[in-house]
């Protein structure tokens, strides 16, 4: 299954609040996760099953959607948020991951 | 502390094989199902393969499937990939992540530091 994002970047002042879009190629219910990557580190879990907040993630990042359209927001953008993030379906296998939209400063 | 551990990569002739291995340190690896996700040089993340937690089922993506193999050793807690006919392309940083139990419905909660794979000649 395709998953496709967008933007596939964005620039942004800390402050901001900033969405990624991730569209899926056929119907993935909610089996949506989405990551951060920071440069040069593992990705990291932020969100699982579109909208549950993993341990330890602050509360201003939040997923929504089911079926084929799911967004991540950010609000407040803070310096350390800065990176790429990812959404992936988990829906069948394989799981399939999103191009990735880098979140750069303004 | 928690953590995953690759090793095994390095640099590998095209059409040469190399075996990546990962351990666990401070849990146990034997009830999590295990995949490995890859990274090309500046792109994005690449579901590579998936082993679930009786190892009764595996994943591949396309690309690898008939090359590569997954496995794990419930004895030294331990997940392997056995890549063969390895292409230029294959290079990447190749992460072992941990699961729940399944290949699908799930999401992937641990990652290691990453190995790095360079197919060349």
């Amino acid at each position: 299954i395709q998953m496709t994002q967008s933007p596939s970047s964005l620039s942004a002042s800390v402050g901001d609040r900033v969405t990624i879009t991730c569209r899926a190629g056929h119907n993935v219910y909610t089996f949506v996760n989405w990551y951060q990557q920071r440069p040069g580190k593992a990705p990291n879990l932020l969100i699982y099953a579109a909208s549950t907040l993993q341990g330890g993630v602050p509360s201003r990042f939040s997923g929504r959607g089911s079926g084929t359209l799911f967004t991540l927001t950010i609000n407040n953008l803070q310096p350390e948020d800065f990176g790429t993030y990812y959404c992936q379906q988990s829906e069948t296998s394989p799981p399939t991951f999103g191009g990735g939209t880098k979140v750069e400063v303004k | 502390e928690v953590q995953l551990e690759e090793s095994g990569g390095g640099l590998v002739q095209p059409g040469g094989s190399l075996t990546l291995s990962c351990s666990a340190s401070g849990f146990n690896l034997n009830n999590n199902a295990l995949h490995w996700v890859r990274q090309g040089p500046g792109k994005g993340l690449e579901y590579v393969s998936g082993i679930e937690t009786n190892g009764a089922k595996t994943a591949y993506m396309d690309l690898v499937r008939g090359r590569f193999t997954i496995s794990r050793d419930k004895s030294k807690n331990s997940l392997y990939l056995h890549m063969t006919d390895l292409r230029p392309d294959d290079t990447a940083v190749y992460y072992c992540v941990t699961g729940r139990l399944l290949l699908t419905r799930d999401w992937f909660d641990r990652w290691g530091q990453g190995i790095r794979v360079i197919v060349s000649s």
